[in-house]
């Protein structure tokens, strides 16, 4: 148990439903990260949030947004997705955002299927 | 940009061998390194982490080194046992928040 919790486990959508995925942290924790990792190809980087604010947007399309009400949850609403959308999303959280012993604690992640 | 490459992508051995893994990237100026675990279907659990200034990091049987200058750090397991079975992956901090993660060696220890 690391500490960072996610949900649901897994997710099965349709490409025009809304679903919105859920993580949360009492790590008194003060960046938090989306990440998504797809079968083949090495864990990618989504989003950062510090302080409640985002401060990385690595690209990704709006059909994914990012919501921190507070340091301690984190959401990712979808709506719209593709079938490449499919993969597990982790979502991670670092005492602090930066520096050289800025260590992330990683979520089990939730399984996305999209239909 | 930074990229990361893990050799070898995957690995079969007998249980108490002593085994190596190697990660490579492209780009010397970072903060630090960690070493990750997933386990299939799981989040990540952070092994080791070494900061730039540091040459390598021990934890029980593992070991983690790293040179900065020719971008390379290994991950040293000794004693392997089945329940090292899982995908190893190693990340840089390029400089801000930005992880940049290799594809990981799948490792499979035989009883």
């Amino acid at each position: 148990e690391t500490g960072v919790t996610q949900t649901p486990r897994h997710l099965v959508m349709g490409m025009t439903n809304k679903k919105s995925l859920k993580c949360e942290q009492h790590l008194g924790h003060n960046a938090m990260y989306w990440y998504k990792q797809s079968a083949k190809k090495p864990l990618e980087l989504m989003f950062v949030y510090n302080f409640k604010e985002q401060t990385e947007n690595n690209s990704v399309p709006s059909r994914f947004s990012p919501e921190c009400p507070n340091s301690s949850h984190l959401f990712l609403h979808l709506h719209t997705l593709q079938p490449e959308d499919s993969a597990l999303y982790l979502c991670a959280s670092s005492p602090t955002g930066q520096g050289a012993k800025n260590i992330q604690y990683f979520g089990a992640g939730t399984r996305l299927s999209v239909l | 940009k930074q990229e990361v490459t893990q050799i070898p992508a995957a690995l079969s051995v007998p249980e108490g061998e002593n085994l190596v893994l190697n990660c490579s990237f492209t780009d010397s100026a970072i903060y630090n390194l960690q070493w990750f675990r997933q386990d299939p279907g799981k989040g990540l659990t952070s092994l080791l982490l070494i900061q730039s200034s540091q040459r390598e990091q021990t934890s029980g049987r593992l070991n983690a080194s790293l040179d900065k200058s020719s971008g390379r750090s290994t991950l040293y397991i000794a004693a392997s046992q089945p329940g090292d079975s899982a995908t190893y992956l190693c990340a840089v901090t390029p400089g801000g928040q930005n992880f940049v993660f290799g594809p990981g060696t799948r490792l499979s220890v035989l009883p």
